[in-house]
């Protein structure tokens, strides 16, 4: 079983549209949670960690619920620019292993 | 702002043939990664040090790929020979060791085996 799972999509969206995407991991002792963002043909930078309570960044909110073992990214208002792969990562008990869902593909559309 | 340096950028290589890609870590950062990105799929890690120990190479083929981080900053990862499945980018990421804290990735090696 993978540790992470996640919908690949693609989601294609118009602008202005709300958007979520989820994810379910397998380690329940999983120490840390986050969202990365990908665009085409480059390397993955962190959109935002995942808190316990919940997390807001501007348009943005990602959600964790341990209990169930998924997480969730929300984008509101979305833009153009909001167009590429969104990753979920989970970490390992310790903290120190990394493992990356398969992504989610978001395209705006004008 | 400091970033994790691989290279090259692109390699083209025939199948048989040997090839190695290069790190170089955000400094201070005692953990590196080495991980493969197929088109169309997330980053698989290869291999992971801590300094310059492995703590896991549970993904890595071994009987092809080695990784080494001798002195514990900068990192070689080496394929021979290449296989046309190995085709792929190869991403290196660090980050300081501690609970929370966030990986930063390269650019990657873009390679194509031909």
């Amino acid at each position: 079983r993978k540790e992470v799972e996640q919908d690949p999509g693609p989601f294609n969206v118009p602008e202005g549209a709300t958007v979520a995407f989820n994810c379910t991991y397998s380690n329940s002792a999983s120490q840390s949670f986050f969202w990365y963002r990908q665009d085409c043909r480059k390397e993955p930078k962190l959109l935002m960690s995942v808190y316990s309570s919940g997390n807001e960044d501007g348009r943005f909110t990602a959600q964790l619920n341990r209990a169930s073992q998924y997480i969730s990214l929300l984008i509101r208002d979305s833009k153009l620019s909001d167009s590429a792969t969104y990753l979920c990562v989970v970490t390992s008990n310790t903290g120190n292993q990394f493992y990356f869902g398969t992504g989610t593909s978001l395209t705006v559309i004008p | 702002e400091a970033e994790v340096a691989q290279s090259p950028r692109y390699k083209i290589t025939e199948k048989s043939q040997a090839v190695a890609f290069w790190c170089d870590p955000i400094s201070g950062h005692a953990t590196l990664y080495w991980y493969r990105q197929i088109l169309g799929q997330g980053p698989e890690l290869l291999v992971q040090f801590q300094d310059e120990s492995v703590v896991d190479d549970s993904q890595l083929p071994k009987d092809r790929f080695s990784a080494e981080r001798l002195k514990g900053v900068d990192s070689t990862l080496k394929i021979q020979p290449a296989e046309l499945g190995d085709s792929a980018m190869y991403l290196c990421a660090s980050r300081l060791t501690g609970s929370g804290t966030e990986a930063f990735f390269g650019q990657g090696t873009r390679l194509t085996v031909v």
